[in-house]
């Protein structure tokens, strides 16, 4: 069965402590890894697609990296407006979700 | 380019009561999905539809039924409601099978309350 699960469920950082979020998945006919970040009560917003082991997408203080098995969210320096759940998602012909990494930056 | 949008944004029924739930596709997109996310859970895909016929279901009851309209906006249509049903309704549009590198574009949902 298709499964993504994301660790930690939750991260407090100080503003300006780097750290990575995992995304682990089993998916058969993988066409794409998602990222997406989720306000409370809001839709999830798009940052990144990532196709293929060894890609590497960066966005402002973000960087996903993708393997055969994982991917990583990497955030580098993050200030309080980086509190937000983080989603990842494989997409067969549909999105598979994980559960989400709560993430507080606090100043 | 417009983006994608759902309503009502807040509504509450009453337990065996239907609902009807809206979205609107951004602009060049022919696929809606749908997605039920609970509180402190990811979004579970409920159903797809491609050019108005389904074309992949989740593990939802047929209660859970859809449509898909010429202008690819979309319905969500629940019947006998349950207390379980509770939950954030996502509309997300794309082009078919989330192809293209900005994937499928999410509403901000419909946040449905059975009581």
């Amino acid at each position: 069965e298709d499964q993504v699960t994301q660790s930690p469920e939750a991260l407090r950082l100080q503003e300006g402590e780097s750290s990575s979020l995992n995304c682990s998945y089993t998916v058969s006919g993988l066409r794409g890894l998602f990222w997406y970040r989720q306000d409370p009560g809001k839709g999830p917003e798009f940052l990144f697609t990532l196709y293929s082991a060894g890609e590497e997408k960066e966005k402002e203080r973000l960087k996903a990296t993708l393997t055969k098995k994982e991917s990583f969210l990497h955030i580098t320096a993050p200030k309080p407006e980086d509190s937000a759940t983080y989603l990842c998602a494989s997409n067969t012909d549909k999105l598979i979700f994980g559960t989400g990494t709560r993430l507080q930056v606090f100043p | 380019e417009t983006g994608v949008t759902q309503s009502p944004t807040h509504l509450i029924k009453t337990r065996g009561q239907q609902v009807t739930l809206r979205c609107s596709s951004q602009s060049g997109h022919n696929t809606v999905s749908w997605y039920q996310q609970a509180l402190g859970q990811g979004p579970q895909f409920i159903f797809q539809y491609y050019r108005e016929e389904e074309n992949g279901r989740g593990n939802f009851p047929p209660r859970f039924s859809g449509l898909q309209f010429p202008n690819y906006s979309s319905e969500l249509n629940v019947n006998a409601l349950e207390l379980d049903d509770s939950a954030l309704y996502l509309c997300a549009s794309s082009l078919a099978q989330g192809e293209g590198d900005y994937g499928y574009t999410f509403g901000s949902g419909t946040r449905l309350t059975v009581v």
